[in-house]
């Protein structure tokens, strides 16, 4: 029940494409949605959260999408540009769980020029 | 404000033997977390520290330990270590609030011979 799973595994587009990637979540008691971005050789970057009294949110080019009812969340580039190829991940934190997210398998996004 | 700050950033050492490692929060942040990052497993939480108390722990085996002292900095300890102890291990700091953001260190890449 703490599983994110995450999909796809990799993801190929070209610039000015838009990747979707999805998560889906079993526990009901996740209350905060984020998602990291990590470069080769960096620590994951927040790139952008949503809680479930929304059901979308953007900032920049990313956009959140996130459905309750359904226990799935996405996360939408816009106009994807070859800087952002880099391994996206979602996570889940809820409950007393402050410090502990619960991360998804991750995304190898590849934008070509 | 300075970001989270790992030391050190590379380690290689052999089994059997322990190894320490260093984490600096973002000033003000109480809370640290430590996961591990590996191909096979992506990212696993370990275990959260906040104000000194651990608060959170993940399913790891009792060679990991950790520790937080009075200034929010954090020690992570794995003793014994094992060729599959090889992994990037990274910090994450909040303020240890419910909604908080966690930001990562660049992490310490362990490699176990």
């Amino acid at each position: 029940q703490q599983q994110v799973k995450q999909s796809p595994q990799s993801l190929i587009v070209q610039k000015g494409g838009i990747p979707i990637i999805n998560c889906a979540y079993e526990n009901t008691a996740f209350d905060y949605f984020p998602w990291y971005q990590q470069f080769p050789g960096k620590g994951p970057a927040l790139l952008i959260a949503i809680r479930p009294d929304v059901s979308e949110k953007k900032e920049g080019r990313f956009t959140i999408s996130f459905n309750k009812s359904a226990k799935q969340f996405s996360l939408h580039i816009m106009d994807s540009q070859p800087g952002d190829s880099a391994t996206y991940f979602c996570a889940a934190r809820g409950g007393t769980s402050y410090g502990k997210l619960t991360f998804g398998q991750g995304t190898i996004l590849t934008v070509h020029p | 404000k300075a970001g989270v700050t790992q030391t050190p950033r590379y380690l290689i050492k052999t089994r059997g033997q322990q190894v320490t490692l260093s984490c600096s929060p973002i000033s003000g942040h109480r809370s640290v977390s430590w996961y591990q990052q590996t191909p096979g497993q992506g990212l696993q939480f370990l275990f959260e520290y906040f104000s000194e108390t651990q608060r959170n722990k993940g399913n790891f085996p009792g060679r990991f330990s950790g520790r937080q002292f009075s200034n929010s900095r954090s020690e992570m300890n794995v003793s014994t270590l094992e060729l599959g102890d090889s992994a990037l291990y990274l910090c994450a700091s909040s303020s240890g609030l419910a909604g908080n953001e966690q930001y990562f260190g660049p992490g310490t890449r362990l490699t176990v011979t």
